[in-house]
């Protein structure tokens, strides 16, 4: 079975600074690991996705993210954090079941 | 129209009523999916379907019925639902069912159950 956690249900940060979302997952078999970002009335489009190969992935928008197998972690980084970038994130994992998602972090971004 | 799309995108209904949310998706993709998605709480899955077989179901109530007539299309009937069944409710399909594949998802139907 898997299973998500999201440290932090909200993260606020200042315009520019860096953003940093944490998922640790829990896996009986290797990880496929997502992230998703959920803007106000719109449903989850995908930011990126880890399966094999590299460990430092990037997605859209200007983020990354780190697959450490020995932290069990995940997590979720941009340099330097954009008005447009305050929504809803969501890390998931799968493995051998379907996607299995986090609680979600809200991020806010201050001018 | 391209992506995942789904009607209505807000719906009020009471106790007593018989709706259905619409999904479409012009991917080519060969799984659907439906989640439930309420306040605080992680995303549902709720069904799962693969070349429009029926594959999960996740203990949902009877009150919500899916139908998936071709690998386009996805629907969710609801009959005699309850105030916390308000939500907002996502469609998504992928490639494939197996892991590896992401998920595309609708903008979703707000619902609201009085």
């Amino acid at each position: 079975a898997q299973s998500v956690t999201q440290l932090g249900s909200h993260v606020s940060v200042s315009e520019g600074a860096l953003v940093l979302l944490r998922c640790n997952y829990s896996s009986s078999v290797p990880p496929y690991l997502f992230w998703y970002v959920q803007y106000p009335n719109q449903g989850l489009q995908l930011l990126l996705k880890y399966t094999t190969g590299a460990t430092l992935v990037k997605g859209i928008n200007g983020f990354e993210a780190e697959f450490k197998k020995s932290e069990t972690s995940f997590h979720l980084t941009k340099p330097s954090a954009h008005m447009s970038d305050a929504a809803e994130y969501f890390c998931a994992v799968t493995g051998n079941t379907p996607l299995v998602f986090g609680k979600g972090t809200r991020l806010s971004v201050i001018a | 129209e391209t992506g995942v799309t789904q009607t209505p995108r807000h719906l009020v209904m009471g106790m007593t009523n018989k709706k259905s949310l619409k999904c479409e998706q012009h991917l080519g993709h060969n799984a659907m999916y439906w989640y439930k998605q309420s306040a605080k709480k992680p995303l549902e899955l709720m069904f799962v379907y693969s070349l429009e077989e029926r594959v999960e179901n996740n203990s949902v109530p009877s009150r919500f019925s899916p139908e998936c007539p071709n690998s386009s299309h996805l629907f969710l009937h609801l009959h005699t639902l309850q105030p916390e069944d308000s939500a907002l409710y996502l469609c998504a399909s992928s490639q494939d069912r197996k892991e590896g594949y992401e998920q595309y998802f609708g903008p979703g139907t707000r619902l609201t159950v009085t």
